[in-house]
């Protein structure tokens, strides 16, 4: 079953701040966050495993909280470049690694 | 630097053809999958494998076949392709993150 993503759509100016959220049915392992823009394939933003580590990088950030089975990614200070469409995608453990994806969250920074 | 490549970027095919999409990875990974990404339904999975000659069913495998030779080819195959199959088709690898192709789009007439 897909996580469930929110917003579905966000638009922002430049130098504001958003968050997407990302909510399963399923106990998590790990859960990944991807870009893509428009033409080309997903890219790797994070990883977040068991244990409700916070990660980020730059301006882009993200929490896990396994007992709620969520996880929030924040964009702090948005640039043009932030534009695209965002996955998160979760793994419940098990033998079979692999990723179920939610459906995606389009964000557009407008200048 | 890691790749997945794809060998089409658009295709278009005929009601009833079978259809190969070819996917080669020069990284290693022993995982591969096959996705289609739809507009509002956003990656679901078709096949995937762990192994040569290895494959499991995804989220969504009717109307798909695939097959795995050699570690780095993990072919997707449409035995009898319908309009509904027109989509766009990612294949990937997995180790600690997922890495993507290109992508093929395929339109079925």
């Amino acid at each position: 079953q897909q996580p469930v993503q929110s917003p579905q759509a966000v638009i922002l100016r430049e130098g504001e701040d958003a968050v997407i959220n990302c909510s399963s049915s399923k106990a998590l392992y790990s859960v990944h966050w991807y870009r893509q823009k428009h033409g080309e394939a997903p890219i790797f933003l994070m990883i977040l495993l068991k244990g409700g580590e916070q990660k980020g990088h730059d301006k882009i950030s993200a929490s896990f909280n396994e007992k709620k089975q969520q996880s929030s990614l924040y964009l702090t200070a948005s640039q043009l470049s932030y534009s695209g469409t965002y996955f998160c995608g979760t793994d419940s453990g098990g033998s079979n690694y692999k990723l179920t994806f939610g459906k995606g969250t389009l964000l557009t920074v407008n200048p | 630097d890691v790749k997945v490549t794809q060998s089409s970027r658009y295709l278009v095919k005929r009601t009833g053809e079978k259809v190969f999409l070819e996917c080669v990875q020069d990284m290693d990974h022993e995982n591969m999958f096959w996705y289609r990404q739809d507009p509002g339904l956003g990656l679901r999975l078709i096949y995937f494998s762990y192994d040569v000659k290895m494959k499991e069913k995804g989220d969504i495998p009717e109307g798909y076949s695939v097959s795995r030779e050699k570690k780095e080819r993990f072919s997707l195959i449409l035995e009898s392709a319908s309009t509904n199959q027109t989509s766009m088709y990612l294949c990937a690898t997995l180790r600690n993150e997922q890495y993507f192709g290109p992508g093929t789009r395929l339109t079925v007439t």
